[in-house]
């Protein structure tokens, strides 16, 4: 079992869906949990870091992480095509450890 | 400021041959990070350089080896090149000590025939 799971897709929505892109882990030791967006040919950018348990919003982006399930949501809301990109879920056990990246999430979002 | 940069952006190569990959940091960021992301594994972390010692490694090879200059620019090496390493090799930096902000470049793609 890998330690972080992700659903490849593709995934396709129309533009103003609510996307739901979500990551589950195995190590119960993780407490850092980053998404990633990354567009065709260039690299991965932050989009969302959180630390333990809870939710974070940041305009249209909400990040939740459930520690006792060992599953992390990224909600998009209202989608555009410009949020048309691979999306990587991250995690890591202390500030000190390398990241473990999911495989990553194919997104389009049609107009 | 500058983002990450990677030389060269494509790269073909050999079985057999060696290859070096140049990295340059963020201006005042003294953490680089290298990554091989294939579609098959995704992104899988090789080694962390902080300071121009080595603090993290990845599960990877001796083929792979890498080392950071005092200006905190980075380098990777593959020798002995096989064709399950062609891939996309990501550089990341951080002004923090920590790993969690990472900055990544657009990569360079090595093509091994």
């Amino acid at each position: 079992q890998k330690e972080v799971e992700q659903d490849p897709g593709p995934l396709s929505v129309p533009e103003g869906a609510i996307v739901s892109l979500n990551c589950t882990y195995s190590n119960s030791a993780f407490q850092y949990f980053m998404w990633y967006r990354q567009y065709s040919r260039k690299g991965p950018e932050l989009l969302m870091y959180t630390y333990s348990s809870g939710n974070k919003e940041d305009g249209r982006f909400t990040a939740q992480v459930d520690k006792s399930s060992k599953y992390i949501s990224l909600f998009i809301r209202d989608s555009q095509p410009s949020d048309s990109a691979t999306y990587l879920c991250a995690m890591s056990v202390t500030g000190n450890t390398p990241l473990v990246f999911g495989k990553g999430t194919r997104l389009s979002v049609i107009a | 400021k500058a983002g990450v940069t990677q030389t060269p952006r494509y790269l073909i190569k050999t079985r057999g041959q060696q290859v070096t990959l140049s990295c340059s940091p963020i201006s005042g960021h003294r953490s680089v990070s290298w990554y091989q992301q294939t579609p098959g594994q995704g992104l899988q972390f090789l080694f962390e350089y902080f300071s121009e010692t080595q603090r993290n490694k990845g599960n990877f090879p001796g083929r792979f080896s890498g080392r950071q200059f005092s200006n905190s620019r980075s380098e990777m090496n593959v020798s002995t090149l096989e064709l399950g390493d062609s891939a996309l090799y990501l550089c990341a930096s951080s002004d923090r000590p920590d790993l969690n902000e990472q900055f990544f470049g657009p990569g360079t793609r090595l093509t091994v025939l």
